[in-house]
């Protein structure tokens, strides 16, 4: 089955810096790798999702990027601010409705005010 | 609209008791899913429906967990004789086949076996 990497599992910037998420996975079947923000007690949120058939995709201050050969994709935030402070989990599955997503252990942000 | 929502948002329950957690996903949403959470952990795959059918069920740890979803609408969760390892978050997502995998996530049930 798909196993799915992440790293770092900590990370903590300054406010205004960036931040980079990375992701390895597995299964060369998986085409759709979204990524959700988790702030503590609440349910996760995807902020930015990418498919096979893009290597990168931006909105405001999010963007992903996607490497199929060599199977990994990254989370990138510019400027960030505390309020981006949460867990970050990424996440692989094959195809639209294809069913159940594999996710990554999640990378704790920090932004130092 | 309304959300993915889930109830009880706790449950506490004793070890070897049989324990029910409901979710309503996003009206008009065919697609339905169950995962499980524990501290420090990304969400962990259970089961999948498409419609009434569970169309991948290879995430359930054993013959104690068992989900339904009659009406192809609300699901429930079902663990028999519960114990201290299944204590954790269980999180209900839905999705459309309009809006291809996006998975839209509930609050989530905090299941305690003590």
């Amino acid at each position: 089955g798909e196993n799915v990497e992440q790293h770092p599992s900590t990370l903590s910037v300054q406010e205004g810096d960036s931040a980079v998420i990375k992701c390895t996975y597995s299964d060369s079947a998986s085409n759709y790798f979204p990524w959700y923000k988790q702030e503590l007690g609440k349910r996760p949120q995807l902020i930015i999702d990418i498919r096979s058939n893009v290597g990168e995709k931006k909105d405001q201050r999010i963007a992903v990027t996607l490497n199929k050969t060599a199977k990994h994709f990254s989370l990138h935030i510019t400027e960030t601010q505390p309020e981006d402070s949460a867990v970050y989990f990424c996440a692989a599955s094959r195809g639209t409705n294809a069913g159940k997503s594999t996710f990554g252990d999640g990378t704790t942000l920090t932004v130092k005010p | 609209g309304a959300g993915v929502s889930q109830t009880p948002s706790n449950k506490v329950t004793e070890k070897g008791k049989y324990v029910e957690l409901r979710c309503d996903p996003i009206s008009g949403h065919t697609a339905l899913y169950w995962y499980r959470q524990s501290l420090g952990q990304g969400p962990e795959f259970l089961i999948y429906f498409q419609g009434t059918g569970a169309a991948d069920d290879s995430g359930l740890p054993n013959d104690r967990f068992f989900a339904v979803r009659p009406e192809g609408s609300v699901s429930t969760l079902k663990i028999q004789r519960t114990e201290r390892g299944d204590s954790a978050v269980y999180l209900c997502a839905s999705s459309s086949l309009a809006g291809g995998n996006e998975q839209y996530f509930g609050p989530g049930t905090r299941l305690t076996v003590t």
